[in-house]
């Protein structure tokens, strides 16, 4: 069964700093990997999807990810952390149809 | 395009009573699925519907949750009697080629 993992259940950077969230995932086929935010009270928006092509995948917000087979990873970044980016972050595998998640990752940023 | 609509978005009741949520998807996306989110977790599926058929129903707690989606449009999801760990936010998502798009979600408080 595929699955993802995500390293770190709380994450802090201050404002200004570099954002890294951390996915592996687990699948015996090509997976196509998501990237979804949440904030307080809302559903979840996709932030970027990889499905083939380029590894390194830009996405909304200025938030990007790069799939490294090697690694089974597929981790998110994102050069300079602003306020507004405070929110969950579940990273997401494709598996027949539909979407598992991880367990999220709560990033809070520091003025 | 309209998003996916859900209500109601906040419901508190007493354990062992009933409640219904209720999803309107995106207009046209056949596929249509409901996921539980507990605090501090990842949202895990409960049902996927293609059309008004099930797909997958393998996590759905049936002895007291059911699901149904008639005319392949709209759906609820029922629970019957609810327990206090049922206490999460329901999410309801659609799906067209690939792409997901999730409703803000009902939150539900069991005490």
């Amino acid at each position: 069964a595929q699955s993802v993992t995500q390293l770190g259940s709380h994450v802090s950077v201050s404002e200004g700093a570099l954002v890294l969230l951390r996915c592996n995932y687990s699948s015996s086929v090509p997976p196509y990997l998501f990237w979804y935010v949440q904030y307080p009270n809302q559903g979840l928006q996709l932030l970027l999807k990889y499905t083939t092509g380029a590894t390194l995948v830009k996405g909304i917000n200025g938030f990007e990810a790069e799939f490294k087979k090697s690694e089974t990873s597929f981790h998110l970044t994102k050069p300079s952390a602003h306020m507004s980016d405070a929110a969950e972050y579940f990273c997401a595998v494709l598996s027949s149809y539909k979407l598992i998640f991880g367990s999220g990752t709560r990033l809070l940023v520091r003025p | 395009e309209a998003g996916v609509a859900q209500s109601p978005r906040y419901k508190i009741i007493e354990k062992r009573q009933s409640v219904a949520f209720w999803c309107n998807p995106i207009s046209g996306h056949a596929t249509l699925y409901w996921y539980q989110q507990i605090l501090g977790q990842g949202p895990k599926l409960l049902i996927q519907f293609q059309n008004n058929g099930v797909v997958d129903d393998s996590q759905l707690p049936k002895d007291r949750f059911s699901a149904e989606r008639l005319k392949g449009v709209d759906s609820t999801l029922k629970i019957q009697p609810a327990k206090l760990e049922d206490s999460a936010v329901y999410l309801c998502a659609s799906s067209s080629r690939g792409g997901y798009t999730f409703g803000s979600g009902t939150r539900l408080t069991v005490v």
